[in-house]
Formats: C-alpha cells, sequence, structure tokens
C-alpha cells in the first residue's frame, strides 16, 4: 500500500522559514514525481511545483518560484517542501501527492494527510 | 497559463437528486481533465481520471464527460456520503503544469 506521511502542523512567525516533509512508502521513491500543494483555510487547490526525487529536478509555479525549495532524500524515502520569508498568507494546509503514471503531471492517485501552517505574530 | 472556470461554486440538493457541476478551459487541453472528491479535513481522493475514467472502487453514479473546454461531472443520484466540494484539475506535460477549478461545495437540502 502507497502512503505518503507528512509531518506535524507548525505555527511560524513572519519572515521565518518552514520544511515540511513527506515520507513515502510502499512504491519505488524515484519513480514518481513528488507534487506540493496549497490549501489556503476555506479555499480551494494551488498546486505549487514538484521535484523529480531521481535527480533532483524542480518545476515551481510562478505564483511560488521565488520562495519556495523542493528537495528529496532518497537515503530516507522523505521530500520536503521549504517556504522562506514566510506572511500571514501562507497560513494553509500543505499537501504532497504523486503522480503515479511516471509523467510530470497528471492524475494524483496518493496524497499526504496533509500539514497545517500557521504563520503569526 | 491554462485557467480553469469550475460552476457552480455551490449547489444545494436532495438525496437521490442528479447533480452537475461544469468547468470550462481556457485552452483546448484534450481530455487532460480530472476529478476529486474533497470531504472535510482531508485531503483530495481521485474520482475521474482523463476525463471520464472512473478510478477504481469509485461508484458507478459519479460519471465525468467533455473534451477540449467543455467538461461535466455527474452524481447520479445524489447520497449522504457525497456531501464534498470537489475539484476539476487540468494538466499540461508540454508546460509542464497543472491548474485546479475553484472547487463545487454540495450540501443536503
Amino acid at each position: 500500500e502507497v502512503q505518503l506521511v507528512q509531518s506535524g502542523a507548525e505555527v511560524k512567525k513572519p519572515g521565518t522559514t518552514v520544511k515540511i516533509s513527506c515520507k513515502v512508502s510502499g512504491h519505488t521513491f524515484t519513480d514518481y514525481h513528488m507534487h506540493w500543494i496549497q490549501q489556503a483555510p476555506g479555499k480551494g487547490l494551488d498546486w505549487m511545483g514538484l521535484v523529480d526525487p531521481h535527480d533532483g529536478e524542480t518545476i515551481y509555479a510562478e505564483k511560488f518560484q521565488d520562495r519556495v525549495t523542493f528537495t528529496a532524500d532518497t537515503s530516507t524515502d522523505t521530500a520536503y517542501m521549504e517556504l522562506n520569508s514566510l506572511m500571514s498568507d501562507d497560513t494553509a494546509v500543505y499537501y504532497c501527492a504523486t503522480v503515479s503514471s511516471g509523467s510530470y503531471v497528471g492524475s494524483f492517485d496518493y496524497w499526504g494527510q496533509g500539514t497545517l501552517v500557521t504563520v503569526s505574530s | 497559463d491554462i485557467q480553469m472556470t469550475q460552476s457552480p461554486s455551490s449547489l444545494s440538493a436532495s438525496v437521490g437528486d442528479r447533480v452537475t457541476i461544469t468547468c470550462q478551459a481556457s485552452q483546448d487541453i484534450s481530455n487532460d481533465l480530472n476529478w476529486y472528491q474533497q470531504k472535510a479535513g482531508k485531503a483530495p481522493k481521485l474520482l475521474i481520471s482523463d476525463a471520464s475514467t472512473l478510478e477504481t472502487g469509485v461508484p458507478s453514479r459519479f460519471s465525468g464527460s467533455g473534451s477540449g473546454t467543455d467538461f461535466t461531472f455527474t452524481i447520479s443520484g445524489l447520497q449522504p456520503e457525497d456531501i464534498a466540494t470537489y475539484y476539476c484539475q487540468q494538466y499540461d506535460n508540454l508546460s509542464p503544469s497543472l491548474t485546479f477549478g475553484g472547487g463545487t461545495k454540495v450540501e443536503l437540502k
């Protein structure tokens, strides 16, 4: 069974950095691109981009590209999302998700449980 | 970037009703369109891929159709467990990029 297990909720002050993890089990970590999706409270889903765990290639959505970094650690089958210069608007649930077809994009078959990040002074 | 316009943003229906949600793409996306169900406090769940392919284990009352720029998602007989927010999502392997529609919140009347 494929599982994506994310790290726990975070409370951060404005201007700081948050780093969220997503540990994969049940499939070969390097075979599938890992995506990150933001969902602000009461709002819709916003795609942030992806990382290819095989070679570390990243693609960032324009909205996030200046402040976000995706990495992947193949020794622990864990993907990371780091968001810096946090603002109150970054308060959201962040999901990791995979496209199991092997393509860059497609349908998200597997999702993490989500990590709530609260930015507050 | 391809924009997805989803409507309505919310709807209220009775058990057994037929529910229809539409998504319109800002340009031709062939059938590169998926539908998700998100229940409160949970991650989204893939229901339909490639515009009309029902995922394994998803009840047959859910269906999708369309291609090009106009897509439809239907629940043919709303059940209490279908109360959720539904999202369309397009993907573009050329860019590559993807976009979600704004969501439709389905409530019981």
